[in-house]
């Protein structure tokens, strides 16, 4: 069975900081997908990266970047200089391919607080 | 501008009750969900429904059954509601192939049932 786990559920920053949010996973399966996910006072989830497990570079977009570690089966989230803007629930997820990748399991999710 | 639109925004249910959640989407996606959110859970799926009629059990289909008869809607129906049933009910939405698991979701109705 898969598992996410996310064991931070609320951390407070204050704007300009770094902050990281972690996100560990477990699954049998040697072909499989790992995403994060927004969510913002709103309500509605926004999609803002898919990895597939073969490959492991990490990946940077803006102020956001993505550390992939498969010795430690670790999906890792940094937001840098932080801003107001990014306060939110940020969900980690993952889908074995044999789902056909669609079948997402999320894990509890990180509240970020971001004070100005 | 894409979206999916669920019913509605808050219910307040009584016990017994029969539930209608609508979800309708405009993205002429194959895959639709329905997904229950609790704090500390994060998001737990109760149906997915590959294509018209067709459905698959998520985590937690007890208590829920689901309809979809055209490709744009998908229903979740509670039969009897529950006080455990009270939370946010997230649908969504994707479309199978090279950009899977990249969801499209509602805003979420959020549920109480007293």
């Amino acid at each position: 069975a898969q598992k996410v786990t996310q064991a931070q559920t609320e951390i407070s920053v204050v704007e300009k900081e770094d902050v990281t949010l972690d996100c560990v996973y477990e699954t049998r399966d040697t072909t499989y997908y790992l995403f994060w996910y927004k969510q913002p006072p709103s309500g509605e989830l926004v999609f803002l990266i898919r990895r597939n497990s073969f490959d492991e570079q990490n990946e940077i977009s803006g102020r956001y970047s993505w550390n992939f570690q498969k010795s430690t089966s670790s999906f890792n989230f940094t937001i840098t200089a932080s801003q107001v803007v990014d306060s939110a629930v940020y969900f980690c997820a993952l889908s074995e391919a044999r789902n056909a990748g669609n079948m997402l399991t999320f894990g509890g999710g990180t509240r970020l607080m971001v004070k100005p | 501008d894409v979206k999916v639109t669920q019913s509605s925004r808050y219910l307040v249910k009584r016990t017994g009750e029969k539930v209608f959640l609508e979800c309708v989407q405009d993205m002429d996606h194959e895959n639709m969900f329905w997904y229950r959110q609790d704090p500390g859970l994060g998001l737990r799926l109760i149906y997915f429904s590959y294509d018209v009629k067709m459905k698959e059990k998520g985590d937690i289909p007890e208590g829920y059954s689901v309809s979809r008869e055209k490709k744009e809607r998908f229903s979740l129906i509670l039969e009897s509601a529950s006080t455990n049933q009270t939370s946010m009910y997230l649908c969504a939405s994707s479309s199978p192939g090279r950009n899977t698991g990249e969801l499209f979701f509602g805003e979420g109705s959020r549920l109480t049932v007293l």
